[in-house]
């Protein structure tokens, strides 16, 4: 398979608190997306990290690669209840035109 | 600048019926994109378009038709439903090679198969 899977599967926590959530992939990559899904909407685009990127920060969003691994993980700091959300991962893959979607991290925060 | 916008919102079909899912994008994006979503899943790639005039199959084509005779349009065929496409339907589209590039998603179509 050429999607990420995203772990956990559902993850609650209350405000205030920290989310992490992973994403491991099983062949090499070029880079790989992260995407949240608001109940209802489509997705929207958060952040990208390229093979040779370690880490990268966008706001309160924290996200690491670690090839080596195959894995990558995004980090949301100081949660809000509007980051209630499902968060995808999309390795891209050499040769491949489109992204893959795995099942997805379903975030609740308690408020 | 409405991005990406999908044309209906919400549809009810017979089993045997035929529909046609219109996606649109003002972004002038070279790359188009049709996924569907069955719940508590991700995204399965339907087709996709990587510029006007050319369609390709994604990892669930069959059942569904595509076309994209105008840039910013990328029509869905539905030629006889079936239950077994009762799902969300998400339009996407990117300037350049998705994999690179960020995708903008429509809010979506939810069909309904009877």
């Amino acid at each position: 398979s050429q999607q990420g899977e995203e772990d956990p599967q559902a993850l609650s926590i209350q405000e205030g608190e920290n989310a992490t959530m992973n994403c491991s992939y099983k062949t090499s990559i070029n880079n790989l997306q992260w995407y949240r899904q608001n109940s209802g909407r489509g997705l929207v685009h958060l952040i990208l990290i390229r093979s040779n990127e370690r880490e990268k920060h966008s706001g309160r969003l924290r996200v690491t690669l670690d090839t080596s691994k195959k894995s990558s993980s995004l980090l949301i700091t100081a949660s809000r209840a509007a980051d209630t959300a499902s968060y995808f991962c999309a390795p891209y893959h050499t040769g491949r035109r489109a992204l893959t979607f795995g099942s997805g991290t379903r975030l609740q925060v308690q408020p | 600048n409405a991005g990406v916008t999908q044309t209906p919102k919400f549809r009810v079909l017979k089993t045997g019926q035929s529909m046609t899912l219109l996606c649109a994008q003002d972004m002038n994006h070279e790359y188009m994109y049709w996924y569907r979503q069955d719940p508590g899943m991700g995204l399965r790639l339907i087709h996709y378009s990587v510029g006007e005039g050319t369609t390709a199959k994604g990892e669930v084509p069959d059942g569904y038709n595509v076309s994209r005779l105008k840039k910013q349009n990328f029509l869905l065929g539905l030629e006889s439903a079936a239950p077994s496409q009762t799902s969300v339907y998400f339009c996407a589209s990117s300037y350049g090679l998705a994999a690179q590039e960020t995708q903008y998603f429509g809010p979506g179509t939810r069909l309904l198969v009877l």
